[in-house]
């Protein structure tokens, strides 16, 4: 399995606070991605990072920022928790060959908001 | 928004083939066909991806049709441990695209 953690891996937090979830890789990979997964949705792409303090937004990235200071950790930033923001969180990486791009995930964060 | 359609359900006798199929209709000629799959709350995992020709590896074989609009994910026999969802996914050959999940095939290999 490739060597992606994610902390922490369960938290519950109040409406109005900040929250950071950090993935941490040992591949040197160059790309990094966060996502999200609701009931009733496949994932969606939150932020990724392409290097070190390279980031692009993703598809549902209101409400959220992401840093990236060195290869290995990829860090998302809820700045004021909400309710819509209760998911679970999944960090990717890949290290793209070509036109082959796999990503291998992480095991998850799961973040409720109350 | 997922460029591709598949099935919200399928069962699966142990031991049989499963399998899975994927409508891309709008597939772009340099768009590749990737299927993941993601076992009860885990991340998801990376099965087989292509371009048009078939593919196999140790995990299951891809077949595209010639006009690739459609393809089909064989597991060619089913265990419990591939009930999973599964995702088909279209993606161009660029490094920084990103995946993009539709809501998959709940697939359940019953005993």
């Amino acid at each position: 399995d490739a060597g992606i953690t994610q902390s922490p891996r369960h938290k519950v937090t109040e409406t109005g606070t900040p929250v950071t979830l950090r993935c941490h890789q040992t591949e040197n990979h160059r790309y990094m991605y966060w996502y999200r997964q609701d009931p009733g949705h496949g994932l969606r792409l939150i932020h990724y990072s392409y290097g070190v303090k390279d980031t692009d937004k993703g598809e549902v990235s209101d409400g959220y920022s992401v840093s990236r200071s060195k290869t290995e950790d990829f860090l998302l930033t809820l700045e004021s928790a909400t309710s819509s923001q209760t998911s679970v969180y999944f960090c990717a990486i890949s290290e793209a060959s070509g036109d082959y791009n796999e990503q291998f995930f992480g095991p998850g964060t799961r973040l409720t908001v109350l | 928004d997922a460029k591709t359609t598949q099935p919200p359900s399928m069962d699966c006798a142990e031991g049989r083939a499963a399998n899975l199929p994927c409508n891309h209709s709008t597939i772009s000629g340099n768009e590749y066909v990737y299927w993941y799959r993601q076992i009860h709350s885990q991340g998801p995992q990376y099965i087989i991806h292509g371009l048009k020709n078939n593919e196999t590896n140790e995990m299951a074989s891809l077949i595209i049709t010639e006009d690739r609009k459609s393809s089909t994910l064989i597991l060619p026999h089913a265990t419990l441990r591939d009930t999973a969802v599964y995702y088909c996914i279209v993606k161009p050959p660029y490094n920084t695209d990103k995946l993009i999940f539709g809501t998959g095939t709940r697939l359940q290999v019953f005993p």
